[in-house]
């Protein structure tokens, strides 16, 4: 079955940098575009990134272009998100969530998310 | 960029009574090509968001067939026809028309 697991998730002092990780399985993830969502704590869901089947194409969202870097390795079935220069208010449950088709665009399928605790 | 609303922010319901949710976006969802896009997903207390409905009136796969999704251009509404316990937590809408795509803010529904 479809499964999506995150990982990377830390403490990181403000201006630091982390990795996260997302590992698919139970699905090709190089026919898929591929989302990050975070949550802030006691928050509502925000939009991060998207990146393209293939990796040709990633979007930021504008709260953190320029310091995050989306990207991917299907021969890996992996999926990360670069994340640089963190402030405080990156503070939140990350998210890797499967697009099932660019037509449609839904988000069928989400990890159980990982947290970024960015703090001094 | 695309701003969603949504109301109400908070819903008690009875179970077996019917609720609804409002979504509204600063701009029209309907894309050339037909569809709306716009997303509905439930996130149960303690996990991840999980998808309801997508562009605008499709149900997902294994969503129970009281969920309804309906409207077009800047104003939707998620209808559930018969409350169950099992729907409690908090409902989002989203659009992916333009990116940056963009949540509502969400409206937590309990018993």
């Amino acid at each position: 079955q479809v499964q999506l697991a995150e990982s990377g998730g830390g403490v990181v002092q403000p201006g630091g940098s982390l990795r996260l990780s997302c590992a698919a399985s139970g699905f090709t993830l190089s026919k898929h575009g591929m989302y990050w969502v975070r949550q802030a704590p006691g928050k509502g869901l925000e939009w991060v990134a998207l990146i393209w089947y293939d990796g040709s194409n990633k979007y930021y969202a504008d709260s953190v272009r320029g310091r995050f870097t989306v990207s991917r390795d299907n021969s890996k079935n992996t999926l990360y998100l670069q994340m640089n220069s963190l402030r405080a208010e990156d503070t939140a449950v990350y998210y890797c969530a499967r697009e099932y088709d660019w037509k449609t665009r839904r988000l069928d399928y989400w990890g159980q998310g990982t947290l970024v605790t960015v703090s001094s | 960029d695309i701003v969603m609303t949504q109301s109400p922010l908070s819903l008690p319901v009875t179970p077996g009574e019917p609720a609804s949710i409002s979504c509204r976006s600063s701009q029209s969802l309907l894309d050339s090509n037909g569809y709306n896009y716009l997303g509905w997903y439930l996130q149960k207390p303690g996990q991840s968001p999980q998808l309801l409905i997508y562009v605008g009136s499709n149900r997902a796969s294994g969503v129970p067939d009281r969920f309804s999704g309906s409207g077009s251009g800047r104003n939707y509404t998620l209808k559930i026809s018969r409350v169950e316990a099992e729907d409690v937590g908090v409902y989002y809408c989203m659009q992916s028309l333009q990116i940056p795509f963009s949540f509502g803010p969400g409206t937590k529904v309990d018993i």
